[in-house]
């Protein structure tokens, strides 16, 4: 078991650009998790999946960002036109469903700079 | 809706002294109450968590945390400190519903002197 990966770790970008970011999660957790943390704060909860399935999504997530998990394995988080404000520290966690569920493993996070 | 207060932003300790770091609670449901670490340049990892049952909760690295639910409180302790301590450190909570979307606070900045 290697733990939650992220990819690419730091990730430079223009206002305006789109950028896709990549997490696979353990490969028996079904749930994964999208955080994005700026300097100073909490983790702020983004999104989750079971499986394949989008299952809520935070009033944070705005039409710009979108997540997918296609096969229920990895995902990628896509931010579309970003804005400097959207310059954080993106996290994945994943977890089982059901009896440990409670219990979340993150990843080492993508920190994205928007310039 | 739950919420989380971590009532110091930062605490600087002398190494081998003791240290207690606060977090206080909201919310209308039952809840599981989580503390993680977060080191530089790294993710966070669980120290500990109060799913039910005793109240006091043991964790790695000779961390603990004590579940009062008068007071809404986990707040987290730890006898003696070592430089190695210094982090970021998160106190959280989730709904005993399955747990899906953990809620956190602001953070505690540990920082332990020689």
């Amino acid at each position: 078991d290697t733990g939650v990966s992220q990819n690419p770790r730091h990730k430079i970008t223009k206002r305006g650009q789109n950028v896709t970011f990549r997490c696979d999660p353990i490969s028996e957790h079904n749930r994964l998790y999208w955080y994005r943390q700026t300097l100073g704060q909490g983790p702020e909860f983004l999104t989750y999946f079971q499986n394949e399935a989008q299952l809520e999504k935070s009033r944070l997530l705005s039409d710009r960002f979108s997540a997918e998990r296609p096969k229920g394995s990895f995902s990628t988080l896509e931010i579309q036109r970003t804005e400097q404000g959207d310059s954080a520290m993106y996290l994945c966690a994943s977890s089982l469903s059901g009896v440990g569920s409670y219990e979340q493993y993150f990843g080492p996070g993508t920190r994205l700079t928007v310039t | 809706a739950q919420s989380v207060t971590q009532l110091d932003s930062q605490v600087p300790v002398f190494e081998e002294a003791p240290v207690e770091l606060r977090c206080n609670y909201s919310s209308s449901v039952s809840v599981y109450l989580f503390w993680y670490v977060q080191y530089p340049n790294q993710g966070l990892q669980l120290l500990l968590k109060y799913l039910s049952g005793s109240t006091l909760v043991k964790g790695i690295n000779g961390f603990e945390a004590e579940f009062n639910k008068s007071q809404t409180s986990f707040h987290l302790r730890k006898p003696s400190v070592h430089i190695s301590d210094t982090a970021e450190y998160f106190c959280a909570v989730s709904q005993n519903t399955g747990g899906f979307k953990t809620i956190f606070g602001a953070g505690t900045r540990l920082f332990v002197k020689a």
